[in-house]
């Protein structure tokens, strides 16, 4: 079983959705969880960052963090074309060094 | 401009044709890393290095080598290229202090084909 379980998709949804993306993992031990953002031909970029469980917003995009559930999800309001991209969740123990990726999740926003 | 440089950005070689991927990044941060990344499998740490001349190996460090003799450069050796290690590789850096959130600064990938 991977660390990290996520959905490479693809999926495609019109301008204005609601998307969501979502991850599972198996170790309890992780602490910090991530979402990057990966255009084609670039490389990722830090999106959103999460400390233990609960919820963070950032304009139209919000990370949730359920523990108990092992589960972690990105939600983005009123999508648009500019976030077609893969999404990368991340997750890391505390005082580890390695971070576990998920496979990514390509999203595209149709105009 | 902060940032992490990679090169070769694109490479095509030759089974057992050493070869060097160059990394350099200007924030002085003290940890680097080294990730491949396949489709299906994500990314996969390489090895990483927490500061100069302290190196340690990542999930799959079969096949490669680095160095670390200066802050800003961490290059990544394949001494005997296979196919196998075709693949999209990426080196990231973090200032250390930040290591726990995760966030890493990515280079904009080198693709490499072993032939």
């Amino acid at each position: 079983q991977k660390e990290v379980e996520q959905d490479p998709g693809p999926l495609s949804v019109p301008e204005g959705a609601i998307v969501s993306l979502n991850c599972t993992y198996s170790n309890s031990a992780f602490q910090y969880f991530m979402w990057y953002r990966q255009y084609s031909r670039k490389g990722p970029e830090l999106l959103m960052y999460t400390y233990s469980s609960g919820n963070k917003e950032d304009g139209r995009f919000t990370a949730q963090v359920d523990k108990s559930s092992k589960y972690i999800s990105l939600f983005i309001r009123d999508s648009q074309p500019s976030d077609s991209a893969t999404y990368l969740c991340a997750m890391r123990q505390t005082g580890a060094n390695n971070l576990f990726f998920g496979t990514g999740t390509r999203l595209t926003v149709i105009p | 401009e902060a940032q992490v440089t990679q090169n070769p950005r694109y490479l095509i070689t030759v089974t057992g044709k050493k070869l060097t991927v160059t990394c350099s990044q200007n924030m002085n941060h003290e940890y680097m890393s080294w990730y491949r990344q396949d489709p299906g499998l994500g990314l996969r740490q390489i090895y990483y290095s927490m500061n100069v001349e302290v190196t340690d190996k990542g999930d799959v460090p079969e096949g490669y080598k680095v160095s670390r003799k200066e802050k800003r450069n961490f290059p990544l050796i394949l001494e005997s290229p296979s196919p196998n290690q075709t693949s999209l590789y990426f080196c990231a850096s973090s200032a250390r202090r930040r290591t726990n959130t995760g966030e890493l600064f990515f280079g904009e990938g080198s693709r490499l084909t072993v032939l």
